[in-house]
């Protein structure tokens, strides 16, 4: 019920290529979805959140797009850069406690 | 403002050692959360301290507790070291008033290593 499953677990993008990241979840409660993106020795940073009030969200070169019945959302990366190169994890939350409950995690390489 | 602090940054320790590790949250940030990162383990999540109190609790053995103060800043510590007890250790402080979902700001995490 808590879980977020994450996929591809690793994902070699060309440099202005598309890059895609999915997530799955499990609990209908949830109503916040949030991505972190992480760059080697620093801590995750938010990069972009949805509520499942909309079915897309953008922020300059990045997308969430979310589908409520099926319960997945995705992170889609346009034109992708070299410096997008980090781990990204979704996360779900909405339950009573307002916990995170993260994906594994997908480490992105984009080769120039 | 300042970002989430945590100390120290690396640390080296040898089994059954204890440790503890300290966050300062980012200032009004009443919520604390830790979690371990191991490769190919994503993010664990140990617990999460709100106004002096732990609020929820990861799936970890009791061997790892915290605590946070009146002032928001929390610590970690981890007795009987085992080796895979290697990790970075990550802090995270939201606004999280309660019943509410926030932006989780983390800090630099620990780096422990166990011998």
């Amino acid at each position: 019920q808590q879980q977020v499953k994450q996929s591809p677990q690793s994902l070699i993008v060309q440099k202005g290529g598309i890059s895609i990241i999915n997530c799955a979840y499990e609990n209908t409660a949830f109503d916040y979805f949030p991505w972190y993106q992480q760059f080697p020795g620093k801590g995750p940073a938010l990069l972009i959140a949805i509520r499942p009030d909309v079915s897309e969200k953008k922020e300059g070169r990045f997308t969430i797009s979310f589908n409520k019945s099926a319960k997945q959302f995705s992170l889609h990366i346009m034109d992708s850069q070299p410096g997008d190169s980090a781990t990204y994890f979704c996360a779900g939350a909405g339950d009573s406690n307002y916990q995170l409950i993260w994906g594994a995690g997908t480490k992105l390489i984009i080769k120039p | 403002k300042a970002g989430v602090t945590q100390t120290p940054r690396y640390l080296i320790k040898t089994r059954g050692q204890q440790v503890t590790l300290s966050c300062s949250p980012i200032s009004g940030h009443r919520s604390v959360s830790w979690y371990q990162q191991t490769p190919g383990q994503g993010l664990q999540f140990l617990f999460e301290y709100f106004s002096e109190t732990q609020r929820n609790k990861g799936n970890f053995p009791g061997r790892f507790s915290g605590r946070q103060f009146s002032n928001s800043r929390s610590e970690m510590n981890v007795s009987t070291l085992e080796l895979g007890d290697s990790a970075l250790y990550l802090c995270a402080s939201s606004l999280a008033a309660s019943g509410s979902a926030d932006t989780q700001y983390f800090g630099p995490g620990t780096r422990l290593t166990v011998l």
